[in-house]
């Protein structure tokens, strides 16, 4: 059972548009949400992260919005660029310190064109 | 910065061969995890160490073992290998904290043929 539910699969937008990526979550213990974003062959590389007092967080053109009661939270990437394009993973944490747990949700495989 | 370094980043096995992946850890960093991504899968966690003690398991299975040495380090070993164990596996260090942010290598590719 995906602890952290992702959507869409995949998206397609045009450069200069925003992407929207969604993530939902039941787990009430989940304390601290990263997105990773993954080019082909390498490793997921930590993004941009919130933790759960915040509702929203931005740096960059890389916006993340948190929504506590709805268990609910979103990356947009503003201004969508061709090297954007890569698959992101949402992610929640449970646990303390180094016993902590990280569920991944299942991935959107972003495509920018040109 | 340093980086998360996995070793090797390609390995061809054959069937009921063993394989040995080896993670070299952030400096000063504690904590390392290992996960296993297929093609087009979410990274599915195996097992986590901390301070060279086993601080959590997922689904890991029983021909797999991992340790961390005392530098840090830590070894996934594979044993009696099958088609299926054919994935992307991916070390992540961290450290202890409020964050504990995982921090990933770039993956090791095996291939069971």
């Amino acid at each position: 059972q995906q602890q952290v539910k992702q959507s869409p699969q995949s998206l397609i937008v045009q450069k200069g548009g925003i992407s929207i990526i969604n993530c939902a979550y039941e787990n009430t213990a989940f304390d601290y949400f990263p997105w990773y974003q993954q080019f082909p062959g390498k490793g997921p590389a930590l993004l941009i992260a919130i933790r759960p007092d915040v509702s929203e967080k931005k740096e960059g053109r890389f916006t993340i919005s948190f929504n506590k009661s709805a268990k609910q939270f979103s990356l947009h990437i503003m201004d969508s660029q061709p090297g954007d394009s890569a698959t992101y993973f949402c992610a929640a944490r449970t646990g303390a310190y180094n016993f902590n747990k990280f569920y991944f949700g299942s991935g959107t495989k972003l495509n920018v064109k040109p | 910065a340093a980086g998360v370094i996995q070793s090797p980043r390609h390995l061809i096995k054959e069937k009921r061969e063993t394989a040995t992946l080896k993670c070299y850890p952030i400096p000063r960093h504690d904590t390392v995890y290992w996960y296993q991504q297929g093609p087009g899968q979410d990274p599915q966690f195996l097992i986590s160490f901390y301070e060279k003690m086993q601080s959590d398991k997922g689904s890991i299975p029983d021909r797999f073992s991992a340790q961390q040495f005392s530098d840090y380090h830590s070894e996934l070993n594979m044993s009696s290998l099958e088609l299926g164990d054919s994935a992307l596996y991916f070390c992540a260090s961290a450290s202890q904290g409020a964050e504990n942010i995982q921090y990933f290598g770039a993956g090791t590719r095996l291939s069971v043929l």
